[in-house]
C-alpha cells in the first residue's frame, strides 16, 4: 500500500515554457501533499503544502505565482512551472499523506530540463 | 522556524561494520522523526520512524535513537551490506495535523565497500 505515482518522470522543455507535473496517491486518499526540489547532491526543499480543496501554502522565497499548485481531489495534485527558465531545472518529487499519520510517501519525482 | 543538522555528510564502511548517522534538531516541540533512504535518481523511501514518546526503535538490522534532552536522534545499521549504499536523510516534524510538515537533513552518503 500507500504508492504515489508521479508524472511525467522526465520533461525537457524550452525557455519560457510551461511545464505540468502530476502527482497521484493510487491506493489511499491523501488529505496533503508536498512539493518538494532537490538539486543534484542536494537534500530536499519543501517549496509548498498543499490540502485537498484549499490554496497551498508557500515556503519562504517560493513563487507561488511561478510554481501554480492544484489539489482538486484526494488522489491527484499537480505542480505547473510556468515560464520555465534554465536556472528551474531541478528532480520536483511530491509526496502525500493521509488524515492523522504523519508519514509521507514520495512520488519517483520528475527530472526537468529547461534548455 | 525547524533546523536540522546531520553529520557526517559522507560515511564509507567495510561490509558488515556498523554505520551511524547523527542528527539535531532545533524545535523542542518537533515529536516525530523520520529516515529516509534515497539511491540515485530514485524516491526517497522511509526506512525508519520513531515518536517522541519513544527513546529506541528497531527494525532488523536497523535501529534508531532519540534523545529528547539533547534534541538529537541517532541511524544506526548493523552488519551493513554493498545494498545499503545510499544517500539517507532524517528528518523531524511537529504533527500539528494538515499544517505539519517535515524539515530535512543534509543527507548522508553511505558507502558500504567490499
Amino acid at each position: 500500500g500507500a504508492v504515489v505515482s508521479q508524472h511525467p518522470s522526465r520533461v525537457i522543455c524550452k525557455s519560457g515554457t510551461s511545464v505540468k507535473i502530476e502527482c497521484r496517491s493510487l491506493d489511499f486518499q491523501a488529505t496533503t501533499m508536498f512539493w518538494y526540489r532537490q538539486f543534484p547532491k542536494q537534500s530536499l526543499m519543501l517549496m509548498a503544502t498543499s490540502n485537498e480543496g484549499s490554496k497551498a501554502t508557500y515556503e519562504q522565497g517560493v513563487e507561488k505565482d511561478k510554481f501554480l499548485i492544484n489539489h482538486a481531489s484526494l488522489t491527484l495534485s499537480t505542480l505547473t512551472v510556468t515560464s520555465a527558465h534554465p536556472e528551474d531545472s531541478s528532480f520536483y518529487i511530491c509526496s502525500a499523506r493521509a488524515t492523522g499519520p504523519e508519514t509521507q510517501y514520495f512520488g519517483p519525482g520528475t527530472r526537468l530540463l529547461v534548455l | 522556524g525547524e533546523n536540522v543538522e546531520q553529520h557526517p555528510s559522507t560515511l564509507s564502511v567495510q561490509e558488515g561494520d556498523s554505520a551511524v548517522i547523527k542528527c539535531t534538531y532545533s524545535d523542542s516541540a518537533s515529536n516525530y522523526f523520520p529516515w529516509y533512504k534515497q539511491e540515485l535518481g530514485k524516491r526517497p523511501q522511509l526506512i525508519i520512524d520513531i515518536r517522541s514518546n519513544v527513546g529506541e526503535k528497531k527494525d532488523q538490522r536497523i535501529a534508531v535513537t532519540l534523545n529528547k534532552t539533547a534534541k538529537h536522534f541517532s541511524l544506526h545499521i548493523t552488519e551493513t551490506q554493498p545494498e545499503d549504499s545510499a544517500v539517507y536523510f532524517c528528518a523531524a516534524s511537529i504533527n500539528t495535523g494538515t499544517a505539519s510538515k517535515l524539515t530535512f537533513g543534509t543527507g548522508t552518503r553511505l558507502q558500504v565497500t567490499l
